[in-house]
């Protein structure tokens, strides 16, 4: 089984939709974090979460709100879709793990929104 | 402010050939971490290696090393007798810790046949 999984792995909605998607982890991690990646400006970072009880914006943090239901769960939402975040969005874990400190990715959502 | 430049948007390389890629960054802080991901033309990411600013001790891992060099900002990578496999793109990036992750544009690398 993966280490992390996200749901759905592609979705296409329309403008002004609330859209959920969902991470979860087998790591036992307690940081985990969500990222979106659009063409040719790498990944830039949209929350993280340190443990349940510690949530923080990232870079890019507007029209995005998160829930860290669980150690292992992580859902990013966005309250009302629109075109511009339409892009490939990640989630991942990170933490020791064979004496390395060492971050796992989801396989990706791509999100397009008409 | 953080900064990572990878200046080659794209490589390629003959199979077998050895390939360097490059990554500057720029931060004002004296502690932080580096990092590489591959992401093949599947589309997942994954994790290559994490280093810190006090170990500048060169990483080797199979085919893959890296040269960190802290007077020159610059955190190399390099994939000795490159394979098809190899081809993806590969990103660079710098944090402060776990938070604030800045991502270079990335290096697509195809490695031919």
């Amino acid at each position: 089984d993966a280490d992390v999984t996200q749901t759905p792995r592609n979705r296409i909605t329309k403008t002004g939709k609330r859209i959920m998607l969902e991470c979860s982890q087998t790591k036992g991690h307690d940081r985990m974090y969500w990222y979106r990646q659009d063409p040719g400006l790498g990944l830039r970072l949209i929350y993280y979460s340190f443990d349940v009880k510690d949530i923080n914006k990232g870079e890019i943090s507007d029209g995005y709100s998160v829930s860290r239901q669980a150690q292992a769960k992580f859902s990013l939402s966005l309250e009302s879709a629109i075109p511009n975040q339409t892009a490939l969005y990640f989630c991942a874990t990170s933490g020791w793990s064979g004496g390395t400190d060492t971050q796992y990715f989801g396989p990706g959502t791509r999100l397009t929104v008409l | 402010a953080q900064k990572v430049t990878q200046a080659q948007t794209e490589i390629s390389v003959v199979e077998k050939e050895d390939v360097t890629l490059d990554c500057v960054y720029e931060t004002r802080d004296t502690t932080y971490y580096l990092f590489w991901y591959k992401q093949p033309p599947s589309g997942e990411l994954v994790f290559l290696i994490r280093r810190n600013s006090f170990d500048e001790q060169n990483e080797i891992s199979g085919r893959y090393s890296w040269n960190f060099q802290k007077s020159t900002s610059s955190f190399n990578f390099t994939i000795t007798a490159s394979q098809v496999v190899d081809s993806a793109v590969y990103f660079c990036a710098l944090s402060e810790g776990y938070d604030k992750i800045i991502f270079g544009k990335g290096t697509r690398l195809h490695i031919l046949p």
